[in-house]
């Protein structure tokens, strides 16, 4: 079983949905959350940072943490067009190596 | 502010040959990242230089060799491609602090013939 893991879709939703893209996870000493974004033929991107438990919220994303089920969420509010990429989670630990260990990533297509 | 550069953007090789990928950043980071990415199968780390004089394998680091130049650059070296090794491969850099997030180039898409 791999430490991370993410249902690689492809997830395919109308314009305007509400969208859950989500990671397990089985090491209980990821505390450093974080989301990826990735159109085609380009590099990952930074979109989201979480420290350990609870949501944050910026814009239309919220990311959300719950340590207690190893599960973190990511959610896209009013979903566009443009938000049609892949969608990397990572994690890393407190202790150890500060190397994020990465999802395979979720494929998501909003078509219009 | 250009970031994380590679070159090249695309290479083609014959079973065999070797060649280098270059990789440079400009933001000051101590530590720097050679990813490859298949699809699928998420990023894999094939090794990695913490900090300027220092390099260590990642996940996959069979069939590669790394060399971190100076503070900016950081090579990774294919001494004998394989069709294996055809794939996307990314290289990012970072603070290398525990709450720490990486900064990726472009990519290179290799592939072996």
């Amino acid at each position: 079983q791999k430490e991370v893991e993410q249902d690689p879709g492809p997830l395919s939703v109308p314009e305007g949905a509400i969208v859950s893209l989500n990671c397990t996870y089985s090491n209980s000493a990821f505390q450093y959350f974080m989301w990826y974004r990735q159109y085609s033929r380009k590099g990952p991107e930074l979109l989201m940072y979480t420290y350990s438990s609870g949501n944050k919220e910026d814009g239309r994303f919220t990311a959300q943490v719950d340590k207690s089920s190893k599960y973190i969420s990511l959610f896209i509010r009013d979903s566009q067009p443009s938000d049609s990429a892949t969608y990397l989670c990572a994690m890393s630990a407190m202790g150890g190596s500060y190397i994020p260990t990465f999802g395979r990533g979720t494929s998501l297509i909003v078509h219009p | 502010n250009a970031g994380v550069t590679q070159t090249p953007k695309f290479q083609v090789l014959k079973t065999g040959q070797s060649m280098t990928l270059q990789c440079a950043q400009d933001m000051n980071h101590n530590s720097m990242y050679w990813y490859q990415q298949d699809p699928g199968m998420g990023l894999r780390l094939i090794y990695y230089s913490a900090s300027e004089g220092t390099t260590d394998k990642g996940e996959v680091p069979n069939g590669y060799n790394v060399s971190r130049l100076n503070k900016r650059e950081f090579s990774l070296r294919l001494e004998s491609a394989a069709p294996s090794q055809t794939s996307v491969y990314f290289c990012a850099s970072s603070l290398g602090r525990r709450r720490d997030t990486q900064y990726f180039g472009p990519g290179t898409r290799l592939t072996v013939l």
